[in-house]
């Protein structure tokens, strides 16, 4: 069974710039979330999915940041224009259910922004 | 709100020494929330090591054990005896009784030395 993959793994970009992430989560999974983790700190939720509907966007920067899953798979998270604050790792995770339920990780996509 | 605290950012120890890495949490809803361990191994994804769901009772996976002790609020991670191999880093997460979301600590970096 394949993983979760993320794509690109790494991103290097000036201020002011747009980027986007891209997640293919386990074939089945109906939950997806997105994880920032700035260096030396633990993964911090910044928005997750059941299927296609966003269930907590709460910590999400809604005025850069934005997050899409439009058909319960894929999902894709840009940031509209970056800041050297945004530099750190981006996580996707996805797992059947949510809650207790067993988070599969990937990779990450290592973001740094000048 | 609700937070976890890993007070060790990196730990040494000697290959057949024992291991504690202390987690301790805090939740502002009533009830008692989950507890999970997750290991980060060098150059792969997060995963889940263990977790909890009943205060009182114990986890186990690949020698470690974790109890959660719902007096403390604490569950640390503990191994009667490392190898090279469990370098890495691990973290602690929980998600509170009402809560909907898995919350991680910083991390603790592990380094088993000969």
């Amino acid at each position: 069974e394949a993983g979760v993959t993320q794509s690109p793994r790494y991103a290097v970009l000036q201020e002011g710039q747009a980027v986007s992430f891209w997640c293919d989560p386990i074939s089945g999974h109906d939950t997806l979330y997105w994880y920032q983790q700035p260096r030396d700190q633990g993964p911090q939720l910044l928005v997750y999915f059941r299927d296609e509907a966003v269930i907590d966007n709460s910590q999400l920067p809604s005025d850069r940041f934005s997050a899409v899953r439009p058909k319960g798979t894929n999902s894709t998270l840009k940031i509209q224009s970056a800041k050297q604050g945004d530099t750190a790792t981006y996580l996707c995770a996805s797992s059947l259910g949510r809650g207790i339920a067993e988070q599969f990780f990937g990779p990450g996509t290592r973001l740094t922004v000048l | 709100g609700d937070s976890v605290t890993q007070t060790e950012g990196q730990v040494t120890v000697s290959e057949s020494k024992s291991l504690i890495i202390n987690c301790t949490y805090s939740a502002t809803s009533i009830g008692y929330p989950n507890l999970f361990w997750y290991v980060r191994y060098p150059g792969e994804g997060l995963q889940l090591l263990l977790k909890v769901i009943t205060a009182g009772q114990k986890g186990s996976s690949r020698g470690f054990e974790a109890t959660y002790n719902k007096e403390a609020t604490s569950f640390h991670l503990q191994k009667a005896s490392v190898q090279e191999s469990d370098s890495a880093v691990y973290y602690c997460a929980f998600i509170a009784n009402s809560g909907t979301y898995q919350r991680f600590g910083t991390g603790t970096k592990l380094q088993v030395v000969p």
